[in-house]
């Protein structure tokens, strides 16, 4: 079964701290992973997009990874800002010819000052 | 750059009533999805058009949902007859030459 799975659940980190969020998938056929920001009564916002040969992609303070043997992806955020609070959603998309992704839950993360 | 453009922002109805959600496109791409979000089953892709045409409707929950798209840059997402567990955030997502999606504010729609 195509799943996407997102940990922690929700995470509260101090302003200035480093954090990871996890994505775990057992998705196939594999074409692409992104990580969205969902600010509070806003639409997703995409950061980060990899396909299968990718590794590492950086967006300012955010430093997404993709181990595609383990199936597993990393979002790095460093020095948080309090702007980072927000929903952070990783999708993965199918490589089926058609357009078939796969949703995570979110990651919510607070950021305190 | 004005972004996709949703109307209603938020949308109060009455079980049975028929909702109408709008979506206008950024200008030049040719790919639009809709979605729903919903606290306990997240983001959920209802359909998505290319080039005006419907690609894939299997998200579609029921026959109750219909989505048009009349011209290259607006598409409509209809319900008819609502009902209270079609109350969520309904976004629509425009694509073009990239692979990146850009998201509308969304409309918020509650179903009472």
């Amino acid at each position: 079964k195509n799943q996407v799975e997102q940990s922690p659940q929700s995470l509260i980190i101090l302003e200035g701290k480093n954090c990871t969020l996890q994505c775990n998938y057992t998705v196939s056929p594999f074409s692409n992973l992104r990580w969205y920001k969902q600010d509070t009564g806003r639409g997703p916002v995409s950061l980060t997009i990899m396909t299968f040969s990718e590794n590492t992609k950086s967006n300012g303070r955010y430093t997404a990874t993709l181990d595609a043997d383990t199936k597993q992806s990393s979002l790095h955020i460093t020095a948080s800002q309090l702007s980072d609070s927000a929903s952070y959603i990783c999708v993965v998309s199918l490589n089926t010819g058609g357009f078939k992704t796969i949703f995570g839950a979110g990651t919510r993360l607070f950021v305190k000052a | 750059d004005a972004g996709v453009i949703q109307s209603p922002r938020h949308e109060v109805t009455e079980m049975g009533q028929e909702v109408t959600l709008r979506c206008k496109l950024i200008s030049g791409h040719n790919s639009l999805f809709w979605y729903r979000q919903t606290m306990m089953r997240g983001l959920e892709l209802l359909i998505y058009f290319n080039n005006n045409v419907p690609i894939d409707d299997s998200g579609m929950p029921e026959d109750r949902f219909s989505a048009k798209m009349p011209n290259a840059s607006f598409s409509t997402l209809k319900i008819q007859p609502s009902e209270p567990r079609d109350s969520a955030v309904y976004f629509c997502a425009s694509r073009g030459s990239t692979d990146t999606q850009y998201f509308g504010p969304g409309t918020r729609l509650t179903v009472l």
